[in-house]
């Protein structure tokens, strides 16, 4: 059983370059959230995905937008980059919009931007 | 608004030493609460959560957290740590549907 894949693993972007992460979730779970880990920090919750739409948002900007598809997988993108958003990017699911329990994370996503 | 502290920001022990983190949060109405573990070189990992029922959770690999709501703490323990146990620690509240994670604790065990 696949548990939460994220691709890719590294990225290294330039700053006002764009920037998407893509995320498939554990087998059975329909609910995605993505969180930004800075370095020396605990997660930083952006936002999460059920039944493809936008369901709860953390304080980030517009700049940071996301997608889920019919298949649960979720996309995360970053528009108009700053050296501020570099940090490692989270994937995680759950069932059912996360009611029941914990979330099951990814390896996540290294994003470097200079 | 919502947070999460962890007042160890680093902890070294010798194996069979016991363990306990701190974990604090600021919201007063009902949560979730949960302790990660990032081990070195892997992903986030659910160590135990508590739902509600029994204010004494126990984990994975002899961990275990006590709830005391009157205090707003969530900490963790361990009776005898483990080489193994060298990683880092994070207490998580779930309210409505987003973690508040705490900024962690990284723990180093000497052999």
């Amino acid at each position: 059983d696949a548990g939460v894949t994220q691709s890719p693993t590294h990225l290294i972007k330039t700053r006002g370059q764009q920037v998407t992460l893509r995320c498939s979730p554990k087998s059975g779970h329909d609910t995605v959230s993505w969180y930004q880990q800075a370095l020396g920090q605990g997660p930083q919750f952006i936002f999460q995905y059920y039944e493809e739409e936008e369901r709860q948002r953390g304080n980030f900007p517009d700049r940071f937008s996301g997608h889920q598809f019919p298949n649960y997988s979720s996309e995360l993108n970053v528009n108009a980059l700053l050296l501020g958003d570099s940090a490692l990017y989270l994937c995680a699911s759950s069932p059912k919009l996360g009611v029941a329990g914990g979330e099951f994370f990814g390896p996540g996503t290294r994003l470097t931007v200079l | 608004a919502q947070s999460v502290s962890q007042h160890n920001h680093h902890v070294i022990l010798s194996e069979a030493a016991s363990l306990e983190l701190g974990c604090n949060y600021s919201y007063g109405g009902t949560v979730n609460l949960f302790w990660y573990v990032q081990y070195p070189g892997q992903h986030l990992q659910l160590l135990l959560k508590y739902f509600s029922g029994d204010p004494l959770v126990k984990g994975i690999k002899g961990f275990e957290a006590e709830f005391i709501k009157s205090k707003f703490s969530f900490n963790l323990r361990k009776p005898s740590v483990q080489w193994s146990d060298t990683a880092e620690y994070f207490c998580a509240v779930k309210r409505r549907r987003a973690l508040t994670f705490g900024s962690g604790t990284r723990l180093q065990v000497q052999p």
